[in-house]
């Protein structure tokens, strides 16, 4: 199974509402990732969670709380959004593997929850 | 910043022809993979090529990579319509995190007229 789930794929929110979108791996990854994506751009990473812990936060505004339940899943808590955070939201996991004395890292990505804020 | 430049940023060709996008990059890496994204949706993965490979073929799928110039190439051949999608280009750091933190290019939009 390579197979990354993100639900809701689409999801329409007031300003003062508290919404979450969640992603699932059964991969046995231990590294996740929160994307952010505009239309006709790259994906912009917002966290990394290794092993369950938060690793990496591109000083994401802390109306984004991610959350790390436990190694298949991964939150992504939002609350009091602007419209310009409106995009398509991408979780992806890796595991990381050692080829010789070179990290190699294949990221998945699961299908993204495309995210309105009104 | 790593982030890397892809070329050309829309490329248009009819089915058949053969598609090739390149990639540049700034810093030194430990590997380079390039992705495809059919619109609005997720990535899916290609290729990986590592920084020692010179060139690594996947099917229709040919990546070269010359560390020398810090550039990368991806050829598609035989395109068909299905492979119309954006592809991006990305690298790690080499020497940099180890938690795979990937830079992406700024993607390549590829049309195949049928």
């Amino acid at each position: 199974d390579t197979e990354v789930t993100q639900t809701p794929k689409h999801l329409v929110m007031g300003m003062t509402n508290k919404k979450s979108l969640k992603c699932e791996q059964h991969m046995g990854h231990r590294a996740m990732y929160w994307y952010k994506q505009k239309a006709k751009k790259p994906p912009e990473l917002m966290f990394v969670y290794s092993y369950e812990k938060l690793s990496i936060n591109e000083s994401v505004p802390s109306r984004f709380s991610p959350e790390c339940p436990n190694s298949s899943l991964l939150n992504l808590h939002l609350h009091a959004l602007q419209p310009e955070d409106s995009a398509l939201y991408l979780c992806a996991s890796s595991q990381r593997w050692l080829a010789g004395a070179t990290y190699q890292e294949t990221q998945y990505f699961g299908p993204g929850t495309r995210l309105l804020v009104l | 910043s790593q982030q890397g430049e892809e070329d050309p940023q829309a490329l248009s060709i009819q089915e058949g022809e053969n598609a090739t996008m390149n990639c540049s990059y700034k810093t030194s890496i430990n590997n380079l993979q390039w992705y495809r994204q059919n619109s609005g949706r997720g990535l899916v993965h290609l290729i990986l090529i590592r920084s020692n490979e010179r060139e690594k073929h996947s099917g229709r799928l040919r990546v070269t990579l010359d560390t020398s110039k810090k550039s990368s190439s991806l050829l598609i051949t035989a395109s068909r319509a299905a492979d119309t999608a954006s592809y991006f280009c990305a690298t790690d750091e080499e020497g940099g995190s180890t938690l795979g933190r990937l830079y992406f290019g700024r993607g390549t939009q590829l049309t195949v007229w049928p």
